[in-house]
């Protein structure tokens, strides 16, 4: 079966610093990979979505970036958080199909 | 361009009570529907989802019926329980290549005992 992991689960960081988040995907070869946004007490906002290594699209301007680097990896990058990057970070994942599966998702607080 | 409305929360139920919230969407085309879930401190979980209209989809005693006419997708359960507090997302699948998911703003549901 199909699992999906973020990483950290919590992180704590002060405006200015660098962000690296990690998603990993097990049990599927070549799936579509987002990554989500929720602001508290928000929606869903889609950043960034992926269907091949190295192919990023970007649906936000911002001063976030995404990387692909392996067929299951994908990364969210910043060189420089804000305050208001901080939120609940979804990654997920689909076949091609419809569904998409989540993530348990990374909550980060720039201070 | 595609969008999805929600009920606005908190909605605040006592167990066994009836749950409906709704949620209309505007569309080009024929979208899929889906309700997603959300558990205090978790990622999203699919609920329920629909295709195609009339469909009704249906888990854990919710369902939704895609209603072209209206476009709607309401989430309904006639017995709401306390393990149901939750906050729950209505989406819907833009027409396309990469499966892009347009989200509702969500709704709390709290379930009191």
């Amino acid at each position: 079966s199909q699992t999906i992991h973020q990483w950290p689960a919590t992180l704590v960081q002060p405006v200015g610093s660098p962000l690296s988040l990690e998603c990993t995907v097990e049990g599927t070869s070549n799936p579509n990979l987002y990554w989500y946004r929720q602001a508290a007490g928000r929606g869903l906002q889609l950043l960034f979505y992926s269907v091949g290594i190295g192919q990023i699209s970007s649906e936000v301007p911002q001063n976030l970036s995404a990387s692909r680097p392996q067929d299951r990896q994908f990364i969210l990058s910043s060189k420089k958080l804000l305050l208001s990057d901080s939120g609940f970070y979804l990654c997920a994942w689909s076949s091609g199909l419809e569904t998409q599966y989540f993530g348990p998702g990374t909550r980060l607080l720039v201070l | 361009g595609d969008s999805v409305t929600q009920m606005e929360g908190p909605v605040t139920l006592s167990e066994e009570a009836f749950l409906t919230i709704n949620c209309t969407y505007t569309a080009t085309g024929y979208p899929s529907l889906f309700w997603y879930v959300q558990y205090p401190g978790e990622g999203l979980q699919l609920l329920l989802k629909a295709t195609k209209a009339d469909d009704k989809g249906s888990n854990k005693g919710f369902e939704a019926t895609y209603r072209k006419e209206t476009t709607s997708f309401h989430l309904e359960k006639g017995s709401v329980q306390v393990s149901d507090s939750a906050v729950y997302f209505c989406a819907l699948k833009v027409s396309g290549g990469y499966n892009k998911l347009i989200f509702g703003a969500g709704t709390r549901l709290a379930v009191h005992p």
